[in-house]
């Protein structure tokens, strides 16, 4: 089965807090690709990431990072120092060979002023 | 702005009807992907188009169809309508055909049906 877990539904943390955001995958695919989209309250899904199956590495965008682990199968994404901008609803995608994409329901973040 | 354009914002309608969504994508993206989010199902994704082709197909429904003209805007038709089609329906485009291209995303539209 080919799946994304978003466990949390709903964080809200006070602003200037580190928050992370956990996304589960299961595939059966050893080449698939994941990702990371932010919706703000706006309602456009904006790309934040995307990480393939082969690389490992941890990323560091300003106040972003994503810890990939294929040995959990996870891909947290973590926010430093948030603001009162990162509040939005956070999605974690896993892409296949077979070009379709699945999204996890996604963690509605609050930060609070 | 994504540069993704979609049309229209909002849509009401009642149950058996049929409806088209429209999209626009980015200047010179051949891919367009149309998805569909709903507080049941969540973000599903619908079915991808590339340069007039279809490339590749999710969770659509047979009621639903969709097309990519030579200009390579896109279209949903949504036909015989039921409650559980109310959704916000969003449109994306990237580039190359490939899955795991950077997806640009429109501002959706919000179809209600009643």
């Amino acid at each position: 089965a080919q799946k994304v877990t978003q466990a949390q539904t709903e964080i809200s943390v006070v602003e200037k807090e580190d928050v992370t955001l956990d996304c589960v995958y299961e595939t059966r695919d050893t080449t698939y690709y994941l990702f990371w989209y932010k919706q703000p309250p706006s309602g456009e899904l904006v790309f934040l990431i995307r990480r393939n199956s082969f690389d490992e590495q941890n990323e560091i965008s300003g106040r972003y990072s994503w810890n990939f682990q294929k040995s959990t199968s996870s891909f947290n994404f973590t926010i430093t120092a948030s603001q009162v901008v990162d509040s939005a609803v956070y999605f974690c995608a896993l892409s296949m060979r077979d070009d379709k994409i699945i999204f996890g329901k996604g963690t509605r973040l609050h930060i609070l002023p | 702005d994504s540069g993704v354009t979609q049309t229209p914002k909002h849509l009401i309608t009642a149950t058996g009807q049929r409806v088209t969504l429209r999209c626009s994508p980015r200047s010179g993206d051949l891919s367009v992907y149309w998805y569909q989010q709903s507080l049941d199902q969540g973000l599903q994704f619908l079915i991808q188009y590339y340069n007039g082709e279809e490339r590749a197909k999710g969770n659509i429904l047979e009621r639903f169809s969709a097309q990519q003209f030579p200009d390579l805007h896109s279209e949903l038709n949504l036909s015989s309508l039921e409650l559980g089609d109310s959704a916000l329906y969003f449109c994306a485009s990237s580039v190359g055909l490939a899955h795991y291209n950077e997806q640009f995303f429109g501002p959706g539209t919000r179809l209600t049906v009643l």
